[in-house]
């Protein structure tokens, strides 16, 4: 099947920094989301971005399909960003509907 | 709006013991559903998926069954929970495919421990 690998696993920023969170994947895929685990274990969806790029906010989500990679970027980070985020794809071969996860980043951002 | 219901929040059960979850979705009808499990380590691993009720499919051979008595309603079970069984339970819904869209929602999940 399809492998997810999210890097760095741990990341700790000052407030203010600005990061950038990396997802690799091992094959094509037609479904790539991108998520916050907060302290509480309430998964957030940030985006749903199987190419292209989006921006929310202070966030910002890219997908190169072709080279298998998916990038977030967080600017200016806050507290209340830490947590963990989770890479989620899914691939024709596997059907789009059934996620892989990687292990996720454990951000850390520290007053 | 779409709302996903996942109870009980928390639950310490000894080991042998019967397990069942539940999940419900509101706002929403013919939704996949599927049951995750979060064990120590992070990651998040795909247990089961359903298309529709009655419809079941078992991604990982395990200790645990899933049942859709209703369309919005998905049931996780054990006859005897093993230490194994411990973890992080997210139930998640999406809509039925539509041009390749399928993005999934999660619930608050229920967190399970087995002693």
């Amino acid at each position: 099947g399809i492998q997810v690998e999210q890097s760095p696993p741990d990341l700790i920023l000052q407030e203010g920094a600005n990061s950038t969170l990396r997802c690799n994947f091992s094959d094509s895929v037609n479904n790539l989301q991108w998520f916050h685990q907060n302290p509480w274990g309430q998964l957030i969806n940030l985006f749903y971005i199987p190419s292209g790029t989006k921006q929310n906010g202070r966030l910002s989500a890219t997908t190169v399909a072709t080279e298998r990679y998916s990038s977030l970027y967080i600017s200016s980070s806050q507290t209340t960003d830490s947590g963990v985020y989770f890479c989620a794809v899914g691939s024709p071969q596997g059907g789009s509907e059934k996620l892989v996860f990687g292990k996720g980043t454990k951000l850390t951002v520290n007053p | 709006s779409q709302t996903i219901h996942q109870w009980p929040a928390t639950l310490v059960q000894p080991v042998g013991s019967p397990l069942s979850l539940e999940c419900t979705v509101e706002g929403t009808s013919n939704p996949n559903l599927y049951w995750y499990r979060q064990a120590a380590g992070r990651g998040l691993q795909l247990l089961f998926y359903s298309v529709g009720i009655g419809q079941i499919s078992s991604e990982v051979p395990q200790n645990l069954s899933a049942s859709r008595p209703q369309d919005r309603q998905f049931i996780l079970s054990s006859k005897k929970l093993l230490l194994s069984d411990s973890g992080f339970y997210l139930c998640a819904w999406s809509r039925v495919r539509l041009a390749s869209y399928n993005e999934q929602f999660f619930g608050p999940g229920t967190r399970l421990t087995v002693l």
